[in-house]
């Protein structure tokens, strides 16, 4: 079963507005990660927030955390044509090196 | 070779035919995964090792084997495909926990 829960599932927005994705997930973590896919492409990883952490900055990238509600958002400013790709949450399970994958955010970004 | 290198890219496989899905990594990684995605399920876990001689089951492991003799190639094996191992089957390693994966480029697998 899916530990990670992306919303939406689509998202669609003009080329210079912000874009935000959110990940929900079901039990305790040490990290959550953010990964984008181009079409056909394999993944790419983005950012690694610890559950210590609450936010992280990565370029036109921002990542929260918020354990006690066991959700994170991605947010990317200024979006790009080049930002159009599938979005994906993971977090690790049972605290060990194995991560398990939502099923991820489209994202299509309108010239 | 930088990274991950999976091959084939493609191929058409009859049902019942076994098949070696190729990963090979140049970076040290010690732990490496196999994952399958299906439109709309995501990425699912099949297998994965921490390190070179271990091996571990995923969410979906049935019909597939793995193998991890050294700590740059970790082959995935189907002994007897089935239609329903049509997918993209994508490897990954990392250094360890709490790291990024990365990713090979995949291999889409068509079983009639």
């Amino acid at each position: 079963s899916q530990q990670g829960e992306e919303d939406p599932q689509a998202l669609s927005i003009q080329e210079g507005e912000n874009a935000t994705m959110n990940c929900s997930y079901k039990t305790s973590i040490n990290n959550l990660q953010w990964y984008r896919q181009n079409s056909g492409r394999g993944l790419v990883h983005l950012i690694l927030i610890r559950s210590n952490e609450r936010e992280k900055h990565s370029g036109r990238l921002r990542v929260t955390l918020d354990t006690s509600k066991k959700s994170s958002s991605l947010l990317i400013t200024a979006s790009r044509a080049a930002d159009t790709a599938s979005y994906f949450c993971a977090t690790d399970v049972n605290r060990d090196d194995k991560i398990i994958f939502g099923k991820g955010t489209r994202l299509h970004i309108l010239p | 070779i930088a990274g991950i290198t999976q091959a084939p890219t493609s191929q058409i496989l009859a049902a019942g035919r076994r098949m070696t899905l190729r990963c090979t990594q140049d970076m040290r990684h010690n732990a490496m995964y196999w994952y399958r995605q299906d439109l709309g399920l995501g990425l699912r876990l099949i297998h994965y090792s921490n390190t070179a001689g271990t091996t571990g089951k995923g969410e979906v492991p049935d019909g597939y084997s793995v193998s991890r003799a050294n700590t740059d190639d970790f082959p995935l094996t189907l002994a007897s495909a089935v239609p329903s191992q049509t997918s993209v089957y994508f490897c990954a390693s990392s250094p360890g926990q709490a790291s990024g994966y990365t990713f090979g480029s995949g291999t889409r697998l068509t079983v009639v």
